[in-house]
């Protein structure tokens, strides 16, 4: 069954930066793009970007340009997020998930940035 | 960027009962290759988010035949018929046509 497991809940400084992993199974892990998603109380579902997981081209909404860097490991089927320049408004939930449909998503990643 | 308006916020239904969400567009969802990538999701407590319906009006793998979309280029429509105590929770449309995709803002379905 296909399946996207993320890595754990992060704690992070204002400032420093902090790289979530989402190691994917179940399925041909380059047929298919992955992208990646931002969920707060307050603005909702934010779409960050995708990464071509086969050329480790991506694209990225000009919100997150310059705060997200995606990347990919293909040999062990696992996309990367790393979170640069942490300031409290990036504490949030943060999932990666298939792109096109999002028909798979991961189980989500609580990032908090506090002092 | 797409601007997608999820009405109404809050539904209160009753188990057994019927419930209908709209979403509309600020642009036409209609892509290039005629495809219309406009998908519904449930997020339940806890959870991510799970596809219901893709494509409009597709259901995903496992989801029952309760739950339809429809419409056509900026407005949408998700309905639940015979609402169980699993179907609550927070629906979302989502568009891909267009980049960067976007969500609507949320709709709560909750106990009357």
């Amino acid at each position: 069954q296909v399946q996207l497991q993320q890595s754990g809940a992060e704690l992070a400084k204002p400032g420093s930066s902090v790289k979530i992993s989402c190691k994917a199974s179940g399925y041909t892990f380059t047929s298919y793009y992955i992208s990646w998603i931002k969920q707060t109380t307050g603005q909702g579902l934010e779409y960050i970007g995708y990464i071509n997981t086969g050329s480790g081209g991506t694209n990225y909404n000009e919100k997150f340009k310059g705060k997200a860097t995606l990347t990919v490991d293909k040999s062990s089927s696992t996309a990367f997020m790393q979170l640069s320049s942490l300031t409290p408004d990036d504490s949030a939930v943060y999932y990666c998930a298939r792109a096109g449909s999002f028909d798979y998503w991961g189980q989500g990643v609580m990032v908090t940035v506090s002092s | 960027d797409v601007v997608m308006t999820q009405t109404p916020v809050s539904l209160p239904v009753s188990l057994g009962g019927q419930a209908s969400i709209s979403c509309r567009s600020s642009q036409s969802l209609v892509h290039s290759n005629g495809n219309t990538y406009l998908h519904w999701y449930l997020q339940k407590p806890g959870q991510s988010p799970q596809l219901l319906i893709y494509r409009v009006s597709n259901r995903f793998s496992g989801v029952p035949d309760r739950f339809s979309g429809s419409g056509s280029g900026t407005d949408f429509t998700l309905k639940i018929s015979r609402v169980e105590p699993e179907d609550l929770g927070d629906y979302y449309c989502l568009q891909s046509t267009h980049f960067p995709n976007t969500f609507g803002a949320g709709t709560k379905l909750e106990l009357k």
